[in-house]
């Protein structure tokens, strides 16, 4: 069955750490691979995206992911934390050629300490 | 562009009360969906559908309805509210392959049931 497993629930990493939060996905063939930020009662928002290419790829915010087929993960990391990064982080994939429907990690809760 | 909107922000319903969430984009966007928000849990998907006059449920679809009748709105409604139902529900659209499935969330709408 498709699914994407975040392992860490929550994470608390000091202002100006770096950090690297993890995801891990159980698909047939190489999905389409999304993070999304969700901001303490926002809506979610892109945060970056992988479809093919450079398996290292760039996004808002100073983020960025790698993705290792071998490994059917899709990190992201960034190298110093900020304390407005401070929200929960979601993992999703999307499967190639289908309506549109993504499958979302539980969750990655970020805490910052000053 | 105002993307994709929801109404209401917040609502608190009686058990056994009906009503709908109301989820409209302005992007043209053929594929729309409904998920629901619980902590621990992810974003789980309720209903979605590929274009007008197609709807097809999700993963916990039991308790909901929906309908297609334009492109641009995807009502969900509440038949007899229960406690269970009360979550954060997000509606988001998609323009299927053409944005390798890149999903666009509303700010979503927080429901009580009592």
């Amino acid at each position: 069955a498709q699914s994407v497993t975040q392992p860490d629930i929550h994470i608390t990493v000091s202002e100006g750490a770096s950090l690297e939060l993890r995801c891990n996905y159980s698909y047939g063939a190489t999905p389409y691979l999304f993070w999304y930020v969700q901001s303490p009662g926002q809506g979610l928002q892109l945060l970056l995206k992988y479809f093919s290419g450079d398996t290292l790829v760039q996004g808002i915010k100073g983020f960025e992911a790698e993705f290792k087929r071998s490994q059917s993960s899709f990190n992201l990391r960034k190298p110093s934390v900020h304390w407005s990064d401070a929200a929960e982080y979601f993992c999703a994939v999307g499967p190639l050629g289908s309506q549109g429907n993504l499958i979302f990690g539980k969750g990655t809760k970020l805490s910052v300490k000053p | 562009n105002a993307g994709v909107t929801q109404t209401p922000k917040f609502q608190v319903l009686k058990t056994g009360q009906s009503m709908t969430l109301q989820c409209a984009q302005d992007m043209n966007h053929e594929y729309m969906s409904w998920y629901r928000q619980d902590p621990g849990m992810g974003l789980r998907l309720i209903h979605y559908s590929v274009g007008a006059g197609i709807t097809d449920q999700g993963e916990v679809p039991n308790g909901y309805n929906v309908s297609r009748s334009t492109t641009e709105d995807f009502p969900l409604r509440l038949l007899s509210a229960a406690p269970s139902q009360t979550s954060v529900y997000f509606c988001a659209s998609s323009g299927g392959m053409s944005s390798y499935n890149e999903q666009f969330f509303g700010p979503g709408t927080r429901l009580t049931v009592l």
